[in-house]
């Protein structure tokens, strides 16, 4: 069965320290990808980063990289040097082709606080 | 920019009312999404569509239906509502074909049933 896992419900950063949120997967599929989305106090789902399994090197988009490890089953989120506005909620997502549409299976999500 | 557009951000609504909840994107997506938010569950599938007028159940369907009669325009249903689905709801949408398809969010709409 396919299934997301983050075991930090809650993660503390002081403000330009790094912080790796952790994710492991679960799936029997050779093709699938792998999100990250931050979810800010507002609702709204951001799109943070991609990592495609066939891919070879590992995703960085700006202060966001995606530490892919694909024989441990894991993709943890790394955030360099920490804002204020990095206080959100953080979820790791799979997607799966089910012959028609993308399949988006979600972790349960991790709560980061950046403090001054 | 890239839009999905939930037409209610906060409603309040009386067990047993029918409740509407509509989403709209602006960017040609086949495939339109809704999910459930649930504080430690994460989100949860419910529906979705992959083309007009077509519809798959998602994991948690139960209690839900919906509509897609335009591309643009996912609907989602609560025929009687319960207090059991009173949480945030959120829409999606994204392009065929692939797994590598960003899909897109609206912004939520927080559903309280009393």
């Amino acid at each position: 069965a396919q299934k997301i896992t983050q075991t930090q419900p809650g993660m503390f950063v002081q403000e330009k320290e790094a912080v790796t949120l952790d994710c492991t997967y679960d799936t029997s599929d050779q093709s699938y990808g792998l999100f990250w989305y931050k979810q800010p106090s507002s609702g709204e789902m951001i799109f943070l980063i991609y990592q495609g399994s066939y891919d070879e090197q590992n995703a960085t988009e700006g202060r966001y990289s995606l530490n892919f490890q694909k024989a441990r089953k894991s993709a943890n989120l790394v955030i360099s040097a920490s804002q204020l506005g990095d206080s959100a909620m953080y979820f790791c997502a799979m997607s799966i082709w089910r012959g028609g549409y993308n399949k988006l299976i979600f972790g349960a999500g991790t709560r980061l606080a950046v403090h001054p | 920019d890239v839009k999905v557009t939930q037409s209610s951000r906060y409603l309040v609504k009386r067990t047993g009312e029918k409740v509407f909840l509509e989403c709209v994107q602006d960017m040609d997506h086949e495939n339109m999404f809704w999910y459930r938010q649930d504080p430690g569950l994460g989100l949860r599938l419910i529906y979705f569509s992959y083309d007009v007028k077509m519809k798959e159940k998602g994991d948690i369907p139960e209690g839900y239906s919906v509509s897609r009669e335009k591309k643009e325009r996912f609907s989602l249903i609560l025929e009687s509502a319960s207090t059991n689905q009173t949480s945030m709801y959120l829409c999606a949408s994204s392009f065929n074909p692939g797994s590598g398809n960003t899909i897109y969010f609206g912004e939520g709409s927080w559903l309280t049933v009393v």
